[in-house]
């Protein structure tokens, strides 16, 4: 099975400040049709998950541009360009390229 | 507008039995994959299963923990998705949520408690 790993898992930030939260995947996730099914969610504190990104760097309709997908194989990033309040939550990786899919941690956002 | 709305949770004893149903509406449910997601209280998320559409076969697949315990299917004219729990753990205890295939839309969640 893939196994996902994000780091960091906690990551304080500044109000306005950039963030980063990587996720590593122990298989390239590049599927047999060229595609990487790499998806970064976002999870509020008692709320679903909401997808953020897709295949690796696709921005879901309604996502702020500040939020930016990047990476191939199997380094992938997520970038938050000046952080907000209501960007507080746990983000999420997941595969969707091998079966089982697989989901990384989570990494937890919140305002120092 | 796409809704998925769970049901069915609660409390269940260990080896018990329970069954979600996962009503949608705003899409064309037929014609979309659809997957079970579990997170276990203050965990993280982790993958169920998935039932394929109708005409991609509507086979489905699971992962290890709940292989041969838990059964997916689909009512295509009812809109709804199931999932079927047997032989509950007090691990299988989480917030289930069923999501569409690409997992762009989630729905709210129901929680299940297998507790003695």
């Amino acid at each position: 099975d893939v196994v996902m790993t994000q780091s960091p898992l906690s990551l304080p930030v500044t109000l306005g400040q950039p963030a980063a939260i990587s996720c590593r995947s122990s298989q390239s996730l590049v599927y047999s049709d060229g595609n990487t099914y790499l998806i970064w969610f976002q999870q509020r504190p008692g709320q679903s998950p909401r997808r953020l990104i897709y295949e690796v760097s696709k921005r879901d309709s309604g996502v702020p541009d500040r939020f930016t997908g990047s990476g191939s194989g199997t380094d992938f990033t997520l970038k938050i360009t000046r952080v907000e309040a209501e960007d507080v939550g746990v983000y999420y990786c997941m595969q969707g390229t091998h079966w089982p899919y697989s989901f990384g941690q989570g990494t937890k956002l919140e305002m120092k | 507008e796409v809704q998925l709305v769970e049901s069915g949770g609660g409390l269940v004893k260990p080896g018990g039995s329970l069954r979600l149903s996962c009503a949608a509406a705003g899409f064309n449910f037929n014609n979309v994959w659809m997957d079970w997601v579990r997170q276990a209280p203050g965990k993280g998320l982790e993958w169920v299963g998935r039932i394929k559409r109708k005409t991609d076969g509507g086979t489905t697949d699971y992962a290890a923990p709940v292989k041969g315990r838990f059964t997916i299917s689909r009512d295509d004219p009812k809109n709804t998705l199931y999932l079927q729990m047997n032989s509950l753990k007090p691990e299988d205890t989480a917030v289930y949520y069923c999501a569409t295939g690409p997992f762009d839309y989630w729905g709210q969640g129901t929680l299940v408690s297998v507790s003695s």
